[in-house]
Formats: C-alpha cells, sequence, structure tokens
C-alpha cells in the first residue's frame, strides 16, 4: 500500500481556512486519493475524495497536485466542530476503499 | 437511515477469554470492514466481509476471526484474549465494495485485564 505523510498536528483559528497538506510521493495511477476525519469519541467519517482533478463538496474541497504526489484538503471556513484528527489515505482503484490503511493523520486544532 | 450500529459499546473480559463483537450496517449495506484502534497502532484494518464471504485480511494472528450473516449483519470474534487486544473495534459499511465512501459505527471499547 503507497504512503502517505501528514504533518503531526495543525492550528487555526475559527472561521478562518485551513489547508491541511498531504505527500504520496508513491501514489500510483491508480490510486485514488481519500480524506477521512476523526471527531473525538467517535468512528472517522468520510471528508472527500478524488483521483486526478479538483473536488468540492459541502464539507470541503481537496486540491490535488498535477503530478498527484501531495493533495491539500481546504476547509473553507472553520468552525470548532472541525477540531479533530484528519487522515489522508490512498486507496487502490480497483479495491474500492474497502481497505483504508490508515496512517498517524494530522490532529487539528481550532481556536475560538 | 439508521446509521451502522455496534454492539456492546463497552466490554471487559480477562486474559484467555474469547469475546464476540456485533455489527449492524447501514440497511441496504453489503460491505462490512472491520478496524482496530489503539494509541500505539492507530487504526489497522482487520477484515472485510460481502455477501458473507470474507474478500479482504488485514495483518493479524488467527485468534481474530469474523463471519457475515446473510442480513448484512457481521460478527467479529478474538480467541484467547491477550492485554494487547485492548482496543476500540470499529465497524464500517458500505453498499457495494467498489464504493468510495465508509460509514462507520461508533465502535466496541474493549478492555482485556
Amino acid at each position: 500500500d503507497a504512503k502517505t505523510t501528514q504533518p503531526n498536528s495543525m492550528e487555526s483559528n475559527e472561521e478562518e481556512p485551513v489547508h491541511l497538506p498531504c505527500n504520496h510521493s508513491t501514489i500510483s495511477g491508480t490510486d485514488y486519493i481519500h480524506w477521512y476525519r476523526q471527531l473525538p469519541s467517535q468512528g472517522p467519517e468520510y471528508v472527500i475524495h478524488g483521483l486526478t482533478s479538483n473536488v468540492n463538496n459541502r464539507m470541503a474541497s481537496l486540491a490535488i497536485a498535477e503530478d498527484r504526489k501531495s493533495s491539500t484538503l481546504i476547509l473553507h471556513r472553520a468552525t470548532l466542530r472541525d477540531a479533530a484528527v484528519y487522515y489522508c489515505i490512498l486507496t487502490a482503484r480497483i479495491q474500492g476503499a474497502q481497505k483504508l490503511v490508515f496512517g498517524q493523520g494530522t490532529r487539528l486544532t481550532i481556536n475560538p | 437511515k439508521a446509521g451502522v450500529t455496534q454492539t456492546p459499546r463497552y466490554l471487559i473480559k480477562t486474559r484467555g477469554q474469547q469475546v464476540t463483537l456485533s455489527c449492524s450496517p447501514i440497511s441496504g449495506h453489503r460491505s462490512v470492514s472491520w478496524y482496530q484502534q489503539t494509541p500505539g497502532q492507530g487504526l489497522q484494518f482487520l477484515f472485510e466481509y460481502f455477501s458473507e464471504t470474507q474478500r479482504n485480511k488485514g495483518n493479524f494472528p488467527g485468534r481474530f476471526s469474523g463471519r457475515q450473516f446473510s442480513n448484512s449483519r457481521s460478527e467479529m470474534n478474538v480467541s484467547t484474549l491477550e492485554l494487547g487486544d485492548s482496543a476500540l473495534y470499529l465497524c464500517a459499511s458500505s453498499y457495494h465494495r467498489t464504493d468510495y465512501e465508509q460509514y462507520f459505527g461508533p465502535g466496541t471499547r474493549l478492555t482485556v485485564t
């Protein structure tokens, strides 16, 4: 399974944008980029996924580098509820997302 | 639509015992995956079931097993419990194996003493 590298922790202020980086230099052409987050005392929650193009949904945006060796999860206006551990995960396209290989993730702290 | 439910939510067992954890996926979902979360190892994939068959397995000893029933409900069993099995066990479901979004339950917190 291809590896991802994320900062251990990040801090931001409420109502400001947050950019969470992820490096995946060994990504293959068939790997999707997934982001999940885990709020305190809860199971992980799907945030967004993409393959090559930038993606937007109601929760966040995903910006994927042209060479696909890195990506950035963007929370446009952070709230206190966004404080969580964010995981960047690669999944083989042929497998779907049935085997998620979690790294250590980035612990995001939001200051009021 | 109800989310993924896991029972029990908390469990205390003694070394050497065995334990069975249950997961009910979201109605209509047919794929169920199990994960173990510990402070040291993080979230690790255990196995995945679809149509009552194990489709994928992580690197865990044979003491960890599971099954899936015709109604897609799943159970996982851990035999001969060890202290290191203390963890949060999470279940996730999706409609089909090729879906790109999994829905996680709240987990079962197992403590082995």
